[in-house]
């Protein structure tokens, strides 16, 4: 059974204040592994796709690196606008199994 | 291009009776899934419908179904309703399984 595990639950961070939010995994053959931001009374929003270890991806001020056991978020120099929680989800058939989020505020 | 659109976007229901919601996937995408949202559980994966078959299902009982129609837009029906099923209803839509793109979800509460 796919296992995915996300910390810490909560952050919170001055703007500017660089941070990375953590995405442990266990997986039988991973097919991929994603990353969505969701805000409060919306759905997820995809941000990234990282199918083998040592791939890394880059928005704005977001980056996602991932390894054979885990998968990093970078968020540099984060603005109050990057506030959300993020879900990261992991694939090893078609069936995605999610992790319980990072709730992430930033105060200006 | 548009987005994924659901409806309705909220539902107040009785135990017992039973609910059916609606998603119109991203044209073009032939891949829709449907998730339930809670704060005890998280994310959870119900079923995905590709070209009006169901690919995948996830570990809900038969009280919860779907079927996905000829242009791709898919319905989600929960029979018997019970307090735990109030949830966020989230339907994503994907051209390939892989990236997925979410509506805004309908809010069900059951009384």
């Amino acid at each position: 059974e796919d296992q995915v595990t996300q910390s810490p639950e909560a952050l919170r961070l001055q703007e500017g204040e660089s941070s990375s939010l953590n995405c442990s995994y266990t997986v039988s053959g991973l097919r991929g592994l994603f990353w969505y931001r969701q805000d409060p009374g919306k759905g997820p929003e995809f941000l990234f796709t990282l199918y083998s270890a040592g791939e890394e991806k880059e928005k704005e001020r977001l980056k996602a690196t991932l390894t054979k056991k885990e998968s990093f978020l970078h968020i540099t120099a984060p603005k109050p606008e990057d506030s959300a929680t993020y879900l990261c989800a992991v694939s090893s058939s078609y069936i995605p199994t999610f992790g319980r989020g990072t709730s992430l505020i930033v105060h200006p | 291009k548009a987005g994924v659109t659901q409806t309705p976007r909220y539902l107040i229901k009785t135990r017992g009776q039973q609910v059916t919601l609606s998603c119109s996937p991203i044209s073009g995408h032939r891949s829709v899934s449907w998730y339930q949202q809670t704060p005890g559980q998280g994310l959870q994966f119900l079923f995905e419908y590709f070209s009006e078959t169901q690919r995948n299902k996830g570990n809900f009982p038969g009280r919860f179904s779907g079927r996905q129609f000829s242009n791709s837009r898919s319905e989600m029906n929960v029979s018997t309703l019970e307090l735990g099923d109030s949830a966020l209803y989230l339907c994503a839509s994907s051209f390939n399984s892989d990236e997925q793109y979410f509506g805004p979800g309908t809010r069900l509460t059951v009384t």
